[in-house]
């Protein structure tokens, strides 16, 4: 997993309610990343950091904020959450766009 | 956007058996890798390759990017390679955002 972990592993959750989602890694990762998986659609960029407090949207941002207010965390914040945003979630980071290495993943319920 | 499309969708195999996974691209690339996704879940890079050839083991993968596809060979299957394999691209000028294929499930039966 090169050093990146997730938190929580499993959340259900009410909509409406705001959730975050918190990828850390400890090898100093420049470029951070999170995804969303879902049947019959693979895994799709939700947003990505290469830096601390630079960030940028991939292909599905809307309904979702980021932060990396320091090099090891990467905070994904849904602000009220919907049943669409059930999924499972996962975090990667690298030190180049060239490899990206994966956490765990996150399962997200949203009743 | 960059379209990708992998083939087969499924694949089940005998163990010892060898595999050709395909990934087609609809645009110039400066990145392309390839992911094994284990029954568990993780999610493991395994190429870096947006040309040419490498190696690893018992698996291969050639991208040829001036015909846009990418081609990940598995031989001698084991039980273990079982999981969806995941081709992933980014076109010239965004290495960082990554566009996945919808995955190949490879079974491998002992």
């Amino acid at each position: 997993d090169a050093g990146i972990t997730q938190s929580p592993r499993h959340k259900v959750t009410e909509t409406g309610t705001p959730v975050t989602l918190r990828c850390h890694q400890t090898e100093n990762h420049r470029y951070m990343y999170w995804y969303r998986q879902d049947p019959g659609h693979g895994l799709r960029l939700i947003h990505y950091s290469y830096g601390v407090k630079d960030t940028d949207k991939g292909e599905v941002s809307d309904g979702y904020s980021v932060s990396r207010s320091k090099t090891e965390d990467f905070l994904l914040t849904l602000e009220s959450a919907t049943s669409s945003q059930t999924s499972v979630y996962f975090c990667a980071g690298g030190t180049r766009p060239e490899t990206q290495y994966f956490g765990p993943g996150t399962r997200l319920l949203v009743l | 956007g960059i379209q990708v499309e992998q083939s087969p969708p499924d694949l089940i195999l005998q163990e010892g058996a060898n595999s050709t996974l395909r990934c087609n691209f609809s645009d110039s690339v400066n990145n392309l890798q390839w992911f094994h996704q284990n029954p568990w879940g993780q999610l493991i890079n395994l190429f870096y390759i947006p040309s040419g050839t490498k190696q690893n083991g018992r698996l291969s993968a050639t991208t040829v990017a001036t015909e846009r596809y990418s081609l990940l060979y598995i031989s001698s299957s084991q039980t273990t390679d079982s999981g969806v394999y995941f081709c992933a691209v980014a076109p010239q000028g965004g290495s960082e955002k990554l566009v996945f294929g919808k995955g190949t499930k490879l079974t491998v039966n002992p």
